[in-house]
């Protein structure tokens, strides 16, 4: 069965810190891979996407991520955190690019100063 | 930047009412989805539609659910007779391909009384 696993509920990073927010899948076939942002009263943005190719993918707002096959993570990382990145970001996987993805349960980010 | 809107942003009914969820997807996109989260929860695929049908849908959209598109720009969602259950965030999403990656909405929180 597809499921994905976001282990860490909450995150508390200082101000200029790195970061890395874990997600481990469970899927049948090459999947489909994002994470999304979503700040407060805010819809679900993509911040970066794997198909295929490159496994090191970069996204918006500095972010990057890295596929790997073996362990099936697809960790989402940030070299220096900036307090406006304080949100809940959700890792996804799916098939195809839109239809019928699978979400984790989201990692909350606090960002201290 | 082009983006999905909903409409309302939160609303309340009550349970057994009928309740209409609007969304206008990106205009170029020929995709649509609704996802749902309940407080807690992960998000959820409900359903997808493309060429004016509904081309995959999960166990969630059961018989209370529809989906249509009665114009050139809006795309709604439809919960026949509202039960507790119901209340969560519900996205609209779109896409250009399926391939492709979606487009959320900002969400409409429904709250079922």
């Amino acid at each position: 069965a597809q499921s994905v696993t976001q282990p860490d509920i909450h995150i508390t990073v200082s101000e200029g810190a790195s970061l890395e927010l874990r997600c481990n899948y469970s899927y049948g076939a090459t999947p489909y891979l994002f994470w999304y942002v979503q700040s407060p009263g805010q819809g679900l943005q993509l911040l970066l996407k794997y198909f295929s190719g490159d496994t090191l993918v970069q996204g918006i707002k500095g972010f990057e991520a890295e596929f790997k096959r073996s362990q099936s993570s697809f960790n989402l990382r940030k070299p220096s955190v900036h307090w406006s990145d304080a949100a809940e970001y959700f890792c996804a996987v799916g098939q195809t690019g839109a239809n019928n993805l699978f979400f984790g349960t989201g990692t909350r980010l606090t960002v201290i100063p | 930047e082009p983006e999905v809107t909903q409409t309302p942003s939160h609303q309340v009914t009550q349970m057994g009412q009928e309740v209409i969820l609007r969304c206008v997807p990106i205009s170029n996109h020929l995709y649509f989805y609704w996802y749902r989260q309940i407080l807690g929860q992960k998000v959820e695929f409900l359903v997808s539609f493309y060429n004016n049908e509904i081309s995959e849908k999960s166990e969630i959209f059961d018989d209370q659910f529809s989906v249509e598109r009665p114009d050139g720009s809006n795309f709604t969602l439809k919960i026949r007779s509202t039960k507790l259950e119901d209340s969560a965030m519900y996205f609209c999403a779109s896409s250009n391909d399926r391939d492709t990656e979606a487009f959320f909405g900002q969400g409409t929180r429904l709250t079922v009384v």
